[in-house]
């Protein structure tokens, strides 16, 4: 059984850097077939996808926040990594893992972690 | 970027009930189109994938039509564990996006 787990800090000052790891067990980044996902929710909105990571490094990101976004791979660990630069009150999210087929169906996710952006 | 749109935003329920839940997308998707569940402090789970194919391990009262625009997800028989919010997503192309979502009560 696949298991994502996110990690980082909760809080984030704005105009810094977001940083989220995401530790994947029960299975290997490595193995290939997969897109490795950040998705985030806000609070009390709609879920938004951020982008992927295919073990090779490939990646793929919403154009929303493309300028902004990057998504890193460290297939020894297992883990996948996020990193949003110049962050406003408006990146306070849930922020999920998960992982995608080639058809971009998320079949795993991990349980989230709120990330707030403030002072 | 396709926008999809679901309905109800939110119903109240009992136990037994059918529950009919929509997503409509503002152009046509085919098939792509996938359900999750999402319950606070857990992990989301993938209900139904390609509109209609139930993932394996989700119980079989949950069941998905639709295609080009128009999609439906059916839960025949409310069950308790079943109360939670309910998310459309197309996956025909990027950036994927998702509905907004059907929180489902009891009633």
């Amino acid at each position: 059984q696949v298991q994502l787990q996110e990690s980082g800090p909760g809080l984030v000052k704005p105009s810094q850097t977001l940083s989220l790891t995401c530790t994947v067990s029960g299975g290997s980044i490595s193995s290939g077939g997969h897109y490795w996902s950040w998705i985030r929710q806000h609070p009390g909105k709609g879920l938004e996808w951020i982008g992927y990571i295919y073990y090779s490094g490939s990646t793929y990101y919403n154009p929303s926040l493309k300028s902004r976004v990057t998504i890193s791979v460290d297939t020894s660990e297992n883990q996948f990594s996020l990193k949003l630069s110049s962050v406003t009150a408006a990146d306070s999210a849930v922020y999920y893992c998960a992982r995608a087929g080639d058809t971009a169906i998320f079949d795993y996710w991990g349980q989230g972690t709120l990330v707030t952006v403030s002072s | 970027d396709i926008q999809m749109t679901q309905s109800p935003s939110s119903l109240s329920a009992s136990v037994g009930d059918r529950v009919t839940i929509t997503c409509r997308a503002s152009q046509s998707i085919s098939s792509y189109l996938n359900w999750y569940q999402m319950k606070p402090g857990k992990a989301p789970q993938l209900l139904i994938y390609a509109a209609s194919t139930l993932q394996s391990g989700v119980p079989s009262r949950f069941s998905g039509s639709g295609s080009g625009t128009d999609f439906s997800l059916t839960i025949s028989s409310l069950q308790p564990e079943d109360f939670a919010t309910y998310y459309c997503q197309q996956s025909y192309s990027p950036p994927q996006t998702f509905g907004r979502g059907t929180k489902v009560e009891i009633k």
